[in-house]
Order: structure tokens, then C-alpha cells, then sequence
């Protein structure tokens, strides 16, 4: 109950392609929905959050679309670059807990073309 | 520059030894968090302390230990009880004025056991 299920496990987009990564979860007690990008060898680093009275949060080429009722969100990255070439996780917070005691997805790798 | 550094940024291990990995911050955070990074499973937290000298348990403690006796620094120690330690660690810290609830993650220790 306590899971965050991502998918897919890797993507491949072309330059300018509108790459979407999924996260669905169980738990109604997760409060805050935050996405995390990592690059090859470094730890990774807040992107984008959300909490669930939102329903769609932009900022730059992010944007997260949240579905309260289905317990789904998801990441959609506009106008990709081969700099956006990443691995990405979603992840929540329990209601009440540590801001910083995540439960996260199995991450997303993604690959930009030129 | 402000910011979380761990050490080594590799370390083989005998089967059977113990071996600690380290964390300082010096973003004058109060929380601090190790994680554990394997492929396809996302992160999992193993240990957290939300101040000095007080920390809990996290999803994977099993295995670890941690210390928390300055604001600085939360050393991680992988013992030989922990079956399957071969992983990246990754060590992050949150707070601040902002207090947003963004994790700053170091960029991560990989332990080989040989």
C-alpha cells in the first residue's frame, strides 16, 4: 500500500518530442508528490512538486498532471532537448512524516535524439 | 560552495568487513537522509535524523548504522550483517528558512563487496 508504481522503465523521444512518464499509487494518505531528475553519476535533484488539491502544476517545460480520483500522475516534458536525457523519479510523502522520508518510483530512463 | 558531500565515491569491500561512508553538509540543515540506489527499484531509505543526536529507522535499516553527534555530519556504517550490500548510497539533507521539502542529495558513494 505504501508503493509508488512508475512506468515506463525507459523511453526514447526524438528532439522536440513531448516525453510522459506515469506514477500511480495506493496510499491516500501520500500529501506530496514531488519528481526528481538524476544524470549519470550524480544524485538527483527536485524538479517539480505537487500536492494532490492541484491538478496541474508548470513550471518551464515541466509540467505534472495530477488525477486525485485515479491516484495517477504523471510528467510531461515539452519541447525535449538531448539535455533532458535522464533517469526520472516520482515519489510521495505520508501525511505527517518527514518531508524528506520518501517512498519512490522504479525511475524512468529517458533518452533525447538530436 | 553550499552543499552535501559524501565519501568515497567508490569503496570495495571484503565479505565481512565493515565499512562506514561518509556525509558532511554545510547547508546548516537540520534533517539529514541515506538512501540506497539499485537498479530498477528506485530509492529506498535506510536511516534519517531530523536532529542532532536522534535518528530513525527507514524502510531498509536492517543491516546499518548511523550516528548523528554534530548538525554537519551523519556517517553511514554498512556491517557485515547486511546480505546483499553491493549498491549506490545516497546521502541528501533538507530545511532551511524555505523549508520547501526538497531533498539535497550528495553524489553518492558506490560500495562493491568482492
Amino acid at each position: 500500500q505504501q508503493q509508488v508504481k512508475q512506468s515506463p522503465q525507459s523511453l526514447i523521444v526524438q528532439k522536440g518530442g513531448i516525453p510522459i512518464i506515469n506514477c500511480a499509487y495506493e496510499n491516500t494518505a501520500f500529501d506530496y508528490f514531488p519528481w526528481y531528475q538524476q544524470f549519470p553519476g550524480k544524485g538527483p535533484a527536485l524538479l517539480i512538486a505537487i500536492r494532490p488539491d492541484v491538478s496541474e502544476k508548470k513550471e518551464g517545460r515541466f509540467t505534472i498532471s495530477f488525477n486525485k480520483s485515479a491516484k495517477q500522475f504523471s510528467l510531461h516534458i515539452m519541447d525535449s532537448q538531448p539535455g533532458d536525457s535522464a533517469t526520472y523519479f516520482c515519489a510521495a510523502r505520508m501525511k505527517g512524516t518527514s518531508y524528506g522520508k520518501l517512498t519512490f518510483g522504479q525511475g524512468t530512463i529517458l533518452t533525447v535524439h538530436p | 560552495d553550499g552543499g552535501i558531500t559524501q565519501s568515497p565515491k567508490y569503496l570495495f569491500r571484503k565479505e565481512g568487513q565493515n565499512v562506514t561512508l561518509s556525509c558532511e553538509q554545510n547547508l546548516n540543515h537540520d534533517a539529514m537522509y541515506w538512501y540506497r540506489q539499485d537498479p530498477g527499484q528506485g530509492l529506498r531509505l535506510i536511516y534519517y535524523s531530523q536532529i542532532v543526536n536522534d535518528f530513525q529507522k527507514g524502510d531498509i535499516a536492517e543491516g546499518y548504522s548511523v550516528s548523528r553527534e554534530k548538525k554537519e555530519s551523519f556517517p553511514l556504517t554498512v556491517t557485515s550483517a547486511q546480505k546483499n550490500p553491493t549498491a549506490f548510497y545516497l546521502c541528501a539533507s533538507r530545511g532551511g528558512r524555505a523549508n520547501t521539502g526538497e531533498l539535497f542529495f550528495g553524489e553518492g558513494s558506490r560500495l562493491t563487496v568482492l
